[in-house]
């Protein structure tokens, strides 16, 4: 069966400061993989998506970015935080038109 | 601009009743639909998944889809304490190979002992 690890669960961080999450799928060859995040009182908002390794697309414009160096292998980074960045961002993975299933989610708060 | 919209509640239910939590959507070319349950502080959770038109039914929850109306729908009967929790509806906008999900804000559901 299909698993997806997401770390850490939890992240204080100063302003300005840089930020890696990652995320891995098991169970699975060549899934589409997401980067949401929800704001507290919002939505989910789809920050990246990929359909293969390299192969990013940006859905919102910010200081985020994304990477997937490997098949099952998606991180999220900045280089400079910002308060704004403050939220819960999810990974999640699908393929074809079956839905995306989460990690456990990264409650990310800058300071 | 692709636009899911719920009423974000509160909906209370008592328990054992129905409760009907409603979603509409702005895409006519959107293909798929999903309901997930998110308890709080934790991720969604896919409950349904609907692709075409009418009721789908999965133990007590069942969802309804209107593409006509672009609106969709999850009834959940005999509702427990345990269903307490906000429910997104979800949209894939079906036109690009990425099936990218387009969330609504949620629908707080309190079901009351």
């Amino acid at each position: 069966s299909q698993t997806i690890h997401q770390w850490p669960a939890t992240l204080v961080q100063p302003v300005g400061s840089p930020l890696s999450l990652e995320c891995t799928v098991e169970g699975t060859s060549n899934p589409n993989l997401y980067w949401y995040r929800q704001a507290a009182g919002r939505g989910l908002q789809l920050l990246f998506y990929s359909v293969g390794i390299g192969q990013i697309s940006s859905e919102v414009p910010q200081n985020l970015s994304a990477s997937r160096p490997q098949d099952r292998q998606f991180i999220l980074s900045s280089k400079k935080l910002l308060l704004s960045d403050s939220g819960f961002y999810l990974c999640a993975w699908g393929q074809g038109a079956q839905g995306a299933f989460f990690g456990q989610g990264t409650r990310l708060t800058v300071v | 601009q692709k636009e899911v919209e719920q009423n974000s509640g509160p909906l209370s239910v008592p328990e054992g009743a129905i409760a009907s939590l409603n979603c509409t959507y702005s895409d006519r070319g959107s293909q798929s639909f999903f309901w997930y349950r998110q308890y709080s502080g934790k991720s969604p959770e896919l409950i349904m998944s609907i692709y075409s038109n009418g009721d789908k039914e999965d133990g007590r929850f069942t969802a309804q889809l209107n593409k006509a109306s672009q609106y969709v729908s999850l009834l959940i009967r005999d509702s427990q304490p345990s269903d307490s929790a906000t429910y997104l509806c979800a949209v894939n906008e079906g036109q690009t190979g990425a099936n990218n999900l387009f969330f609504g804000t949620g629908t707080r559901l309190t079901v009351i002992p």
